[in-house]
């Protein structure tokens, strides 16, 4: 059984510029939650995607979007990156909303 | 708002120096808590689920526990694998977006 995998591992993009960040999950699981960690702190839920619709969505700007994909592997958009947008971004995968949630290793972004 | 807490920030123990880090919780609509741990520059790691006041898990040298208002992680013995960061966090009515405090640094020393 294969765990949640993110890339890439390490992204290095300048403020305005667009990133997509990718997950695939964990076997069996169709829900796929996202999170932004700064540094120092404890993750922040940025939205949950079952079955490919958006299932609840945290206190970030619509330039952060998403996608779910039939495999239930996902994508997190961000457009127009500002400086405070570097972070570790973390995927998380359950089977439904209301599971345990199992992290990938994160993706390290970084805006210069 | 659903906010959770925990403390203290950061934690140093002697090798087999037992403690506890807390994590408290608003009050109303918890519907699990979770501790996780997380190694640096790794995502975290699941360690308990805890759903009612009472309950308590164990795994190797950690003990998790739940009352109305907080839970605990036990540390017996630790060593110096057991440091890293230990991180709570809550769900809670009406959403299933994991909410979490800012984590306990721990540091053991052999």
């Amino acid at each position: 059984e294969t765990g949640v995998t993110q890339s890439p591992t390490h992204l290095i993009k300048t403020r305005g510029q667009q990133v997509t960040l990718r997950c695939s999950s964990q076997s069996g699981h169709n829900t796929v939650s996202w999170y932004q960690q700064a540094l120092g702190q404890g993750p922040q839920f940025i939205f949950q995607y079952y079955r490919e619709e958006e299932n609840g969505r945290g206190n970030f700007p619509p330039r952060f979007s998403g996608l779910q994909f039939p495999n239930y592997s996902s994508e997190l958009n961000v457009n127009a990156l500002e400086l405070d947008d570097s972070a570790l971004y973390l995927c998380a995968s359950s089977s439904g909303g209301a599971d345990i949630q199992y992290f990938g290793a994160g993706t390290r972004l970084s805006v210069l | 708002e659903d906010q959770v807490t925990q403390s203290p920030e950061a934690l140093r123990l002697q090798e087999g120096e037992s403690s506890s880090l807390n994590c408290s919780y608003t009050v109303s609509g918890l519907r699990g808590l979770f501790w996780y741990r997380q190694d640096p520059g790794k995502g975290p790691e699941f360690l308990f689920t805890l759903y009612s006041a009472g309950e308590e898990k164990e795994k190797e040298r950690l003990k998790a526990t739940l009352t109305k208002k907080e839970s605990f992680l036990h540390i017996t013995a630790p060593k110096p694998e057991d440091s890293a960061t230990y991180l709570c966090a809550g769900t809670f009515a009406g959403s299933y977006k994991l909410i979490f405090g800012s984590g306990t640094r721990l540091l053991v020393r052999p």
